[in-house]
């Protein structure tokens, strides 16, 4: 069963922090999508990583696949209220008709 | 706003009741999905539709009845549900039912059984 663990679990920080959520499995993806989530609605997508190692900037956000496809971070710089929410990880095969979710991140900035 | 709207956003139901949770799609997308969300579980496939066609029902019980009348359309009928069933249903669209394509969301709709 692949499954994708992310941590921490929890993050409360103030405005202007800077913080990394983690996303790790033991199974290789073919690709690697970030997820957010606010209150009350669907999970928007972020942005889609292919290549091992490649890495993926938007605006204050960076996004970077591991070497090996079995792992993936986001960082935020300068953390500001508006990126209040549920970061998800999401992995991807090719051939299978379904994405496995992380177990999510969820992340609180204080004015 | 992503293409994907769903109807109802909030839903009241007692467990004797039947009732329909309706998705549509604006996408031109082939693959139509339900998810479950839950407190403190990660997001739970239900069900995935390519061109109309279910092809995974990840051991739903039949409680839930998916129907897709065409590629833009995705219901789920709901009876007899338990107060465990209640959380925020998700449906989301693709380009094509592969894992490595990127999924769409819509708002919705969060479920209560009393």
């Amino acid at each position: 069963t692949q499954l994708l663990e992310q941590s921490p679990q929890f993050l409360s920080i103030q405005e202007g922090e800077n913080l990394t959520v983690y996303c790790n499995s033991s199974s290789v993806f073919s690709s690697l999508q970030w997820y957010r989530q606010e209150p009350g609605e669907g999970p928007v997508l972020l942005v889609t990583v292919v290549t091992g190692g490649e890495v993926k900037k938007l605006k204050r956000l960076t996004f970077q696949f591991g070497d090996a496809r079995k792992d993936s971070s986001l960082h935020i710089t300068a953390a500001q209220p508006g990126d209040t929410g549920l970061y998800l990880c999401a992995g991807g095969s090719y051939n299978t008709d379904k994405l496995i979710f992380g177990t999510g991140t969820r992340l609180q900035v204080f004015p | 706003e992503t293409g994907v709207t769903q109807t109802p956003r909030h839903l009241v139901m007692g467990m004797t009741n039947k009732k329909s949770l309706k998705c549509e799609q604006h996408l031109g997308h082939n693959a139509m999905y339900w998810y479950k969300q839950s407190a403190k579980k990660p997001l739970e496939l239900m069900f995935v539709y390519n061109f109309k066609e279910q092809t995974e029902n990840n051991s739903v019980p039949s409680r839930f009845s998916p129907e897709c009348p065409n590629s833009s359309h995705l219901f789920l009928h709901l009876h007899t549900l338990q107060p465990e069933d209640s959380a925020l249903y998700l449906c989301a669209s693709s380009q094509r039912p592969d894992g490595a394509y990127e999924q769409y969301f819509g708002p919705g709709t969060r479920l209560t059984v009393t």
